[in-house]
């Protein structure tokens, strides 16, 4: 069965510490994975993707994922957070054969501190 | 502005009522997505479309009608609704390039529709 996880329903950081959000995944075949962030009532916005390649990939606002196959996971990252990054975080996953599905994690609040 | 446009933003109706939804994008995409997204839940995929044709149906409730009539639009027609339906509803579209193992498109997301049912 596909799937996601992301263990933390909450992450806490203050601001211009690095910040790290954990997503596990479990697909059949290669994985193509995805991370969102949604901010209050409003829908999901594009952060970044790992297709194939450079396993650390870079995305918008400064964020990037470690995508670790044998532990089968795609962190995101950031090395200096910001009190506007507060927001929901939701990782995803797409399986390479079956292309009409995106397989989403319950989401991780971020919670920056001044 | 994702190039996903949602309407209405909010949206509250009886139990007994039939309002609809709608979703267009400007992407020039081939696939639409409707989700549901309630607290503290993943996110739960419930319509797929490629190309005008359903390719998915998540086990959703009959109250629950999908319309597409080009690859443009997404409707999504709600009748006899119940409280526990009610949630931020969000289409999305991507382009698809098939079966041959090459989906990495990531989905566009509207605003989402706020329904609440009373």
């Amino acid at each position: 069965a596909q799937s996601v996880a992301q263990p933390e329903d909450q992450v806490n950081v203050a601001e211009g510490n690095p910040l790290t959000v954990k997503c596990t995944y479990s697909v059949s075949g290669n994985p193509y994975l995805f991370w969102y962030v949604q901010y209050p009532n409003r829908g999901l916005q594009f952060l970044l993707k790992y297709i194939t390649g450079d396993n650390l990939v870079k995305g918008s606002y400064g964020f990037e994922a470690e995508f670790n196959k044998s532990q089968t996971s795609f962190h995101l990252k950031k090395p200096s957070a910001l009190v506007s990054d507060s927001a929901l975080y939701f990782c995803a996953v797409r399986p390479q054969y079956n292309f009409n599905k995106f397989y989403f994690g319950s989401g991780t609040k971020l919670n920056v501190k001044p | 502005e994702t190039g996903v446009t949602q309407t209405p933003r909010h949206l509250v109706m009886g139990m007994t009522n039939k309002k609809s939804l709608k979703c267009e994008q400007h992407l020039g995409h081939n696939a639409m997505y409707w989700y549901k997204q309630s607290a503290k839940k993943p996110l739960e995929l419930m319509f797929v479309y490629n190309f005008k044709e359903q390719t998915e149906n998540n086990s959703v409730p009959s109250r629950f009608s999908p319309e597409c009539p080009n690859s443009s639009h997404l409707f999504l027609h709600l009748h006899t609704l119940q409280p526990e339906d009610s949630a931020l509803y969000l289409c999305a579209s991507s382009q698809d390039r098939g079966s041959a193992g090459l989906g990495g498109t990531e989905a566009f997301f509207g605003q989402g529709t706020r329904l609440t049912v009373v």
